[in-house]
């Protein structure tokens, strides 16, 4: 069974920084894309950012790019986001997803917010 | 950026019914269009990828139809368990993008 658990979520202050973290299992990781979509309270869903399998080739939105990176470490199946300077409108629920195009696993996510 | 349109905002229909979902692109997507269910405290879960490609599990009462920039996502025989939020996405280029959904209410 495909699991997808996210964590590192929580309250961060604006300027501050958070790493959030996605273990992946029932699957073979290394093989597939990944991605973070972010939901903020009451909204819509956002694409934040995509790594490749191989974790070379990285994308990000324009809000995000320049604070946040995305990572993987394929040999411990996971997916990272660490995020810096963290403003007001990064507060949402952070879902990690796997993709071959279309996002067909996702996580239950992880909450961040930011506030002073 | 593709901006992904969802039309109507809100729809209300009653079980056993049929529910017609509309999504427009400002630009070709060609085939590259996904729909997903969201149910509230839930993770979203894809429904439909290439337009009319019904993902594993998805029962048939659940259909995707169009290409270019016009989708549409039909689900017949309502259930109460189809009563939620759904979105499509293309990822034809980057950044890849939403619409901004559709809630499917009862009416």
């Amino acid at each position: 069974e495909v699991q997808l658990v996210e964590s590192g979520g929580g309250l961060a202050q604006p300027g501050g920084s958070l790493r959030l973290s996605c273990a992946a299992s029932g699957f073979s990781f290394s093989t597939y894309e990944m991605n973070w979509v972010r939901q903020a309270p009451g909204k819509g869903l956002e694409w934040v950012s995509y790594i490749a399998s191989d974790g070379i080739t990285v994308y990000y939105r324009d809000s995000v790019r320049g604070r946040f990176t995305i990572s993987r470490d394929n040999a411990k199946n996971s997916l990272y986001l660490q995020m810096n300077s963290l403003r007001a409108e990064d507060t949402a629920v952070y879902y990690c997803a796997r993709s071959w195009q279309k996002y067909d696993y996702w996580g239950q996510g992880t909450l961040v917010t930011v506030s002073s | 950026e593709i901006v992904m349109t969802q039309s109507p905002a809100t729809l209300s229909v009653s079980p056993g019914e049929r529910a017609t979902l509309s999504c427009r692109a400002s630009q070709t997507v060609s085939s590259n269009l996904a729909w997903y269910q969201q149910k509230p405290g839930q993770a979203p879960r894809l429904l439909i990828y290439a337009a009319s490609t019904r993902a594993t599990g998805i029962p048939a009462r659940f259909s995707g139809s169009g290409s270019e920039t016009e989708f549409t996502l039909t689900i017949s025989n309502l259930q109460s368990a189809d009563f939620a939020v759904y979105y499509c996405q293309q990822y034809y280029n980057w950044p890849r993008t939403f619409g901004q959904g559709t809630k499917l209410e009862i009416k």
